[in-house]
């Protein structure tokens, strides 16, 4: 098993470019999320999914969109970045919400 | 509302020294509690979990009790080394209206030869 996989690992963009960011898992688990993890202040969730077809928001969603067409993806849409989105991004993903969630190795984004 | 509050880092310690993170959480009722490590440059990965009071949770030499009497759920180590060098995360899990998982900020740890 891969795991759970993201790409790309590093993207650097301008100020209004939109772009996806991808994250994958072969683990046949429902739950999925996305995090942004910045200096001192930990992970904070940005969307999370309980199964194909259904998402919802976390603590941080303006600015991103997701969705959930399968159960193995769950892409992450950021529609005209700006600077305060530079971070770094995990997704993860675990079979129920109660249980242990499995990271991928994060996308380090910086926005100019 | 739910919380988890973490010692502040960063943490540096001599190998073979005893490690000690604390980590407090605050919950309308008995959540699930974890701590995760995340080494240099990777994503977070499970280190142990307990589900309900007076649970140890054990992993690599790492322990932690959930103690309800002081919502606590602190991480300690007998003998760090090197390759502990990482940051570590107390997160808790409460089955609520909003059901997510919340981290705290996160404590770096440096081991030193």
């Amino acid at each position: 098993n891969a795991g759970v996989t993201q790409t790309p690992k590093f993207q650097v963009l301008k100020t209004g470019q939109s772009m996806t960011l991808q994250c994958a898992q072969d683990m046949n688990h429902e739950y999925m999320s996305w995090y942004r993890q910045d200096p001192g202040m930990g992970l904070r969730l940005i969307h999370y999914s309980v199964g194909a077809g259904i998402t919802d928001q976390g603590e941080v969603p303006n600015g991103y969109n997701v969705s959930r067409s399968t159960t193995e993806d769950f892409p992450l849409r950021l529609l005209s970045a700006a600077p305060s989105q530079t971070s770094v991004y995990f997704c993860a993903s675990s079979y129920g919400r109660a249980h242990e969630q499995y990271f991928g190795p994060g996308t380090r984004l910086t926005v100019t | 509302g739910n919380s988890v509050t973490q010692m502040e880092g960063p943490v540096t310690l001599s190998e073979e020294a005893f490690l000690t993170i604390n980590c407090t959480y605050t919950a309308t009722g008995y959540p699930s509690l974890f701590w995760y490590v995340q080494y240099p440059g990777e994503g977070l990965q499970l280190l142990l979990k307990a589900t309900k009071a007076d649970d140890k949770g054990s992993n690599k030499g790492f322990e932690a009790t959930y103690r309800k009497e002081t919502t606590s759920f602190h991480l300690e180590k007998g003998s760090v080394q090197v390759s502990d060098s990482a940051v570590y995360f107390c997160a808790s899990f409460m089955k609520t209206s909003y059901d997510k998982v919340i981290f705290g900020p996160g404590t770096s740890l440096s081991v030193i030869p």
